[in-house]
């Protein structure tokens, strides 16, 4: 099985800052690497694919990068609707592993 | 575009089996390159990927689950539906049904979900 882990758990930024929130996977899963965006009350929605692809209708202020078993997701210029929950997934294996999670509030 | 909802009791007792089902409107659930996936959802463990269905012909299950669950396809109603056994206190959960695309060589993503149903295990 291919373990997640993200870090922050949770931080807390100001409208206008630029976050990274990072995610490792314990073996190399090259780019097979997706990160969604959880609001309260709702599903999760794409975000970003393959680690750095930005899914169709998703503002440019989101980027990913990485590769192999380091990740990152960096919100540029945080904006009041992107206080939210983030998480990574790997889709290398057939368990479709996600991480735990980071949580965005505001300051 | 394709929507999602997912059905199904809210309560369970310890030991019964859980049943839940999935209506896929606006496609075909046997028509293009997709697997039908449920994924559930706790404060605890997080987002946990159950298992697939690609249409009507492959299965996939979570290793950690495999034993006690189903995936399965009606056609005539354009539905899926998980089976879980065996449910205890930490089966409680939220419960999401969601397709699976793959838009690049890197991989599927979970591109259209359901609302999820809250699904509590209790005597």
């Amino acid at each position: 099985d291919i373990q997640m882990t993200q870090s922050p758990s949770s931080l807390s930024a100001s409208v206008g800052d630029t976050v990274t929130i990072t995610c490792r996977a314990s073996r190399d899963i090259s780019t097979f690497l997706n990160w969604y965006q959880q609001k309260p009350g709702k599903a999760p929605k794409v975000l970003v694919y393959a680690a750095s692809t930005l899914q169709s209708g998703a503002p440019s202020r989101f980027s990913g990068g990485g590769s192999g078993t380091h990740f990152t997701l960096t919100i540029s210029s945080l904006q009041p609707e992107d206080f939210a929950t983030y998480y990574c997934q790997e889709s290398d294996s057939m368990s479709w592993t996600f991480g735990p999670g980071t949580t965005v509030d505001t300051k | 575009q394709v929507q999602l909802q997912e059905s199904g009791p809210g309560l369970v007792k310890p030991s019964q089996t859980l049943s839940l089902s999935c209506a896929v409107s606006g496609g075909s659930i046997t028509s293009g390159d997709y697997y039908w996936n449920w994924i559930r959802q706790t404060p605890g463990k997080g987002l946990e990927w159950i298992g697939n269905i690609y249409k009507n012909e492959r299965t996939y299950y979570n290793p950690s689950l495999k034993s006690r669950i189903s995936i399965s396809v009606d056609t005539s109603k354009n539905q899926f539906s998980l089976i879980l056994t065996s449910v205890t206190v930490a089966d409680t959960a939220l419960f999401y049904c969601a397709r699976s695309a793959m838009p690049s060589n890197s991989g599927y993503i979970f591109d259209s979900w359901g609302q999820g149903t809250l699904v509590t295990v209790s005597s």
